[in-house]
């Protein structure tokens, strides 16, 4: 079965300043993808930033940015330049992709708050 | 393009009812999966429906069932209301094969 970790609860930076929250899982897989969602307190989950496993370059949206290293199974996020908006819960997610049931994997989240 | 509607956004039950809760998937997408999210965690899988029927199941006991119907919208039932099925439900539409989903703002239920 696949797991997600997040291993930071909580993470705190002040606005403009970089932060880089990180995730680790565990497959067997070979093909899969890697999402970042964020959970604003209006609850919608908002997909951030998405990688394929077979793409070999790290996935980037305008201030976000993702290094994906995949023999060590880790896909941390990096959000440069933070704004008081990136303030949420962001959460790693994993899917297997073959045919089949589409299930995410979701980690516990990490709280990110961004200080004025 | 519509996202996806999950109704109704707040629902309070008594234990051992029965409750449904309901979503509409965005345009264009024609499967809907079912997500649980108690309070500081992250969502559970619940299942997915394509075509109509389940396609996958998440470790849920039977009385989570659900529905999808033509237009793609679907419906989720919980039977016997436990404390422990309070939490967010999130409901999300995609098309199978797209790896791209896009969530509702969820129901938070309740459970006394």
């Amino acid at each position: 079965a696949q797991t997600v970790t997040q291993s930071q609860p909580e993470m705190s930076v002040q606005e403009a300043e970089t932060v880089t929250l990180s995730c680790t899982y565990d497959t067997s897989e070979n093909n899969y993808y890697l999402f970042w969602y964020k959970q604003p307190p209006s609850r919608q989950m908002i997909l951030v930033i998405r990688q394929e496993a077979y793409k070999q370059q790290n996935a980037t949206e305008n201030r976000f940015s993702v290094n994906f290293q995949k023999a060590a199974k880790s896909f941390s996020l990096k959000i440069s330049d933070s704004q008081l908006g990136d303030t949420a819960m962001y959460f790693c997610a994993f899917i297997k992709a073959q045919g089949g049931s589409e299930k995410l994997v979701f980690g516990k989240g990490t709280k990110l708050t961004v200080n004025p | 393009e519509t996202g996806v509607t999950q109704s109704p956004t707040h629902l309070i039950k008594t234990r051992g009812q029965q409750v449904t809760l309901r979503c509409s998937s965005q345009s264009g997408h024609n499967t809907v999966s079912w997500y649980q999210q108690a309070l500081g965690q992250g969502p559970q899988f619940i299942f997915q429906y394509y075509r109509e029927e389940e396609n996958g199941r998440g470790n849920f006991p039977p009385r989570f069932s659900g529905l999808q119907f033509p237009n793609y919208s679907s419906e989720l039932n919980v039977n016997a209301l436990e404390l422990d099925d309070s939490a967010l439900y999130l409901c999300a539409s995609s098309s199978v094969g797209h790896y791209g989903y896009t969530f509702g703002s969820g129901t938070r239920l309740t459970v006394v």
